[in-house]
């Protein structure tokens, strides 16, 4: 069975740029969700979204946005890039709300 | 406001020692732990849990403890060995699974031959 699919792996954008990061969760899962990993903060809750609907939010600004499509896949988006969003962006799912949460490997953003 | 908390950056232990891994936590609506492994570029990997309404968890050489009333858990790991060697992060959860978790900012393992 496949693993949670994130692409792309790496991305180098500049401020004020805007990025789009992908999710594929594991075949029968239906819920996903978005974690910001940064050296100084550990991981931090971005979004969660079940059934196309975002169920939880993160304290992020709005500029952190995500949607989740008919067939479970993610896309979280952040517009107007600073210089504090580079980070591993990892996606997470899990079978439904309250189920164990499996990683995929990460985007590494970095902001230039 | 760190809800949980890992307070040792980083670890050091020899192969075959036990490994202790803090954490403690200030939400008392917490009532589900969870442990997580992360080798570098790649995503954490589910480790073991446990509930609050349990005070130890085993498999195999991995143990979690909870102390509900000092609001802390730690990892045994016994006996360590060179492939644990990873960052450890401590999740929580208000809601009994991984709805909302809430990570501390995870402890560097190095298990060294």
């Amino acid at each position: 069975k496949a693993g949670v699919t994130q692409t792309p792996r790496y991305l180098i954008k500049t401020r004020g740029q805007q990025v789009t990061l992908s999710c594929s969760p594991i075949s029968g899962h239906r819920s996903v969700s978005w974690y910001q990993q940064t050296p100084g903060q550990g991981l931090q809750f971005l979004f969660e979204y079940f059934s196309e609907t975002q169920r939880n939010k993160g304290n992020f600004p709005g500029r952190f946005s995500g949607r989740q499509f008919s067939n479970s896949r993610s896309e979280m988006n952040v517009s107007t890039l600073e210089l504090g969003d580079s980070a591993l962006y990892l996606c997470a799912s899990s079978v439904s709300l309250n189920e164990k949460l499996f990683f995929g490997s990460g985007t590494q953003l970095s902001v230039l | 406001d760190q809800q949980v908390k890992q307070n040792s950056p980083s670890l050091s232990v020899q192969e075959g020692r036990i490994s202790i891994l803090n954490c403690d936590y200030t939400n008392s609506m917490f009532d589900y732990f969870l442990w997580y492994k992360k080798y570098p570029a790649e995503g954490p990997t589910f480790l073991i849990s446990i509930s609050s309404i349990k005070d130890k968890n085993e498999d195999g050489r991995f143990t979690v403890f909870l102390n509900k009333s000092a609001k802390h858990l730690s990892l045994h790991i016994v006996p360590s060995q060179p492939g644990d060697s990873a960052v450890y992060f401590c999740a929580a959860s208000p809601q009994g699974g991984s709805e909302k978790l809430v990570f501390g900012k995870g402890t560097k393992l190095t298990v060294n031959p």
